[in-house]
């Protein structure tokens, strides 16, 4: 299966401030990929879907100004936390679609809001 | 939308015995399901998928059955180890889409 990267494994930002995860795709064209958000003992939660050149199609609930999502190649996909606040601390993963059936999550990237 | 419900949060079983993790969905049934492995700190990691068409699937230790019916599938993990203690998560497609929705989880621990 494809190799996923995210970058950083661990970021600790300010209340207030700006943190860009980056996810890489190292042996695997994506045209699409996917973000998720997963609180402690909670599950996955899909936040948006990200596609190669076009504007991401995000869930509800999740706001697009605050978690900005850029696709602009078919191996990188950045999700910008916009004005970071303690309840954005989580944990997020991305994923690449191989197809209908399968999808390569990443290693995750452990985001702590002071 | 679909809610999926795994039977446990969390579940101790003896080494070298079969784990059964149970995971139930409610509403329509998906052209398949999948289960992952997911450890602290780490991205989930696919294990097995099994279509609707299919009663079982196997992989070494692992085995998956779909019953469409009960609307449920269980996951075994046969002389279970204790490296196989994790949380283990199923996820089923969202209608006619690549989207994923996942269960809630459950931790296994084995016990040595």
């Amino acid at each position: 299966g494809a190799v996923v990267s995210q970058h950083p494994s661990w970021v600790i930002c300010k209340s207030g401030t700006s943190v860009k995860i980056e996810c890489r795709s190292l042996d695997f064209q994506a045209t699409t990929m996917f973000w998720y958000r997963q609180f402690p003992k909670q599950s996955l939660m899909l936040m948006a879907t990200s596609n190669e050149g076009s504007k991401a199609t995000y869930e509800q609930g999740v706001e697009k100004d605050k978690f900005l999502i850029n696709h602009a190649s078919l191996t990188l996909s950045t999700l910008t936390v916009t004005s970071a606040h303690p309840e954005d601390s989580s944990f997020y993963i991305c994923s690449l679609s191989g197809g209908w059936e399968t999808q390569y999550f990443g290693p995750g990237t452990r985001l702590l809001v002071l | 939308s679909q809610k999926i419900e795994q039977n446990s949060e969390a579940l101790n079983i003896q080494e070298g015995k079969t784990a059964t993790l149970t995971c139930n969905y409610t509403n329509y049934s998906p052209a398949y399901l999948q289960w992952y492995r997911q450890d602290p700190g780490r991205g989930p990691v696919f294990l097995l998928l099994i279509r609707e068409n299919e009663k079982e699937k196997r992989k070494e230790r692992l085995k998956v059955t779909f019953d469409t019916t009960l609307k449920q599938s269980l996951f075994h993990i046969t002389a279970s180890q204790p490296a196989d203690s994790a949380t283990y998560l199923c996820a089923l497609p969202v209608f006619g889409n690549e989207k994923l929705t996942f269960g809630t989880g459950t931790r296994l621990t084995i016990i040595p």
